[in-house]
């Protein structure tokens, strides 16, 4: 069975400092990997997806994640963080010709002045 | 392009009460889902359908059933509401073809905020 490990509840972070949310999971083939971000009182957003080729993936707002094989692991990264990125932030696991999706618990991403 | 859109967006319900969330996209997706959400515990798959036609049970089934009515709407009905099922509920969709491949992107709705009291 799939499973995703998001090991940060919490995380505090300054603005225009970086930002790095790990995710690592479990799975015996090649999985599509994807985060997503969800502002209060909002869906999910999908913010980048790995489905194959380059391990280094970039997506919305400035965000880019590196899918490294041999850590089973899909760490979400932004150079400079903005207040704005306040949100909660979910690492989510499928696979080919399989249609659900296996979400991580989520971090909290706090933005301090 | 709405997407995919829940209607209701909150509702609060008395024990015991049944009612039926509505879920449709327009993304000509094949594959829709219910997940509801609580503090801490992350989203939790409630049913799916893979395709028009079909529903399959996810991690958390109980006190739940689903319809799937077409290709564009699922729809999730409580019974027989309970406190345990207050929650916040969201429809996805995803399962975008394109040339032999399914991608499984999912793109959420709003949510519907549920209270049981």
């Amino acid at each position: 069975a799939q499973s995703v490990t998001q090991p940060d509840i919490h995380i505090t972070v300054s603005e225009g400092a970086s930002l790095e949310l790990r995710c690592n999971y479990s799975y015996g083939a090649t999985p599509y990997l994807f985060w997503y971000v969800q502002s209060p009182g909002q869906g999910l957003q999908l913010l980048l997806k790995y489905f194959s080729g380059d391990t280094l993936v970039q997506g919305i707002k400035g965000f880019e994640a590196e899918f490294k094989r041999s850590q089973s692991s899909f760490n979400l990264r932004k150079p400079s963080v903005h207040w704005s990125d306040a949100a909660e932030y979910f690492c989510a696991v499928g696979a080919r010709g399989y249609s659900t999706l296996t979400f991580g618990k989520g971090t909290m991403l706090l933005v301090s002045p | 392009n709405a997407g995919v859109t829940q209607t209701p967006k909150f509702q609060v319900l008395k024990t015991g009460q049944s009612m039926t969330l509505q879920c449709a996209q327009d993304m000509n997706h094949n594959s829709m889902y219910w997940y509801r959400q609580d503090p801490g515990m992350g989203l939790r798959l409630i049913y799916y359908s893979a395709s028009e036609g079909t529903t399959d049970k996810g991690e958390v089934p109980n006190g739940y059933n689903v319809s799937r009515l077409n290709k564009r709407e699922f729809s999730l009905r409580l019974e027989s509401a309970a406190p345990s099922q207050t929650s916040v509920y969201f429809c996805a969709s995803s399962g975008l073809r394109d040339r032999g491949i399914v991608y499984t992107e999912a793109f959420f709705g709003q949510g519907t905020r549920l209270t049981v009291v």
